[in-house]
């Protein structure tokens, strides 16, 4: 069964870096079409695709996003990290990681992070 | 703005029917699988429908989709209290190169 945790900082300040990391089980990058995303929800609004990371290394990021976001994967460590600079409080918001195998199929819980002085 | 549009809410009485839309372009749902997502309060989204109209394991047949050129629909029939939540539709735009995700549709059965 897969799963999927998120963890990181609950509070940053205004112009820090975040850094999220995604801690999984139950699948692996060596299936082919396995992919591994982060999708955020501010408070009271809707889904907000972040960046996405394949199998092959391949990645994708949120256009208006792309040149604050970073995300890598360790295999050995089951892990996909999410690099986030110069944090703003319009960044606050749930954050989430999912499975995507054609769909995000598996959703972490969650983690909130609120950016304020 | 989301790239996808969905009415903000929709609401029916329990056993009934409900129809969620989910509006977007040649771009995306024309040419792209359509997922719905189901978001109780306090949650974590689930995965209700993928590649348009196939449901996960686990997931009731009270809930089906359907996909029509540029639109996607998500109905929940049998209605029941505990189907109170927020739905989301997604897919990818190829043209954006991005996920996008609808703007939302809150369901109250009444």
């Amino acid at each position: 069964q897969i799963t999927l945790k998120e963890s990181g900082p609950t509070l940053v300040k205004p112009t820090q870096t975040l850094t999220l990391t995604c801690t999984f089980s139950g699948f692996s990058f060596s299936t082919n079409g396995v992919g591994v995303g982060w999708i955020r929800q501010p408070p009271g609004k809707a889904l907000e695709w972040l960046a996405l990371i394949y199998w092959d290394d391949d990645k994708r990021y949120r256009p208006s996003l792309k040149s604050r976001l970073t995300i890598t994967k360790d295999t050995s460590k089951n892990q996909v990290v999410l690099r986030m600079t110069n944090m703003d409080p319009v960044d606050t918001a749930t954050y989430y990681c999912a499975h995507r195998k054609g769909a995000f199929d598996v959703w972490g819980q969650g983690t909130v992070v609120t950016v304020s002085s | 703005q989301s790239v996808l549009t969905q009415p903000p809410s929709v609401s029916a009485a329990p056993g009934q029917k409900v129809t969620i839309s989910c509006s977007g372009s040649s771009s995306n749902i024309a040419n792209n699988y359509v997922s719905w997502y189901q978001q109780l309060p306090g949650t974590a989204p689930k995965l209700l429908i993928y590649e348009n109209d196939e449901r996960p394991s686990g997931i009731p047949d009270r809930f089906s989709g359907s996909k029509s050129g540029t639109s996607a629909t998500l109905v929940i029939t049998g209605l029941q209290t505990g189907d109170e939540a927020d739905y989301y539709c997604a897919t990818w735009d190829t043209s954006l190169s991005a996920w996008v995700f609808g703007g939302g549709t809150k369901l109250t059965v009444l």
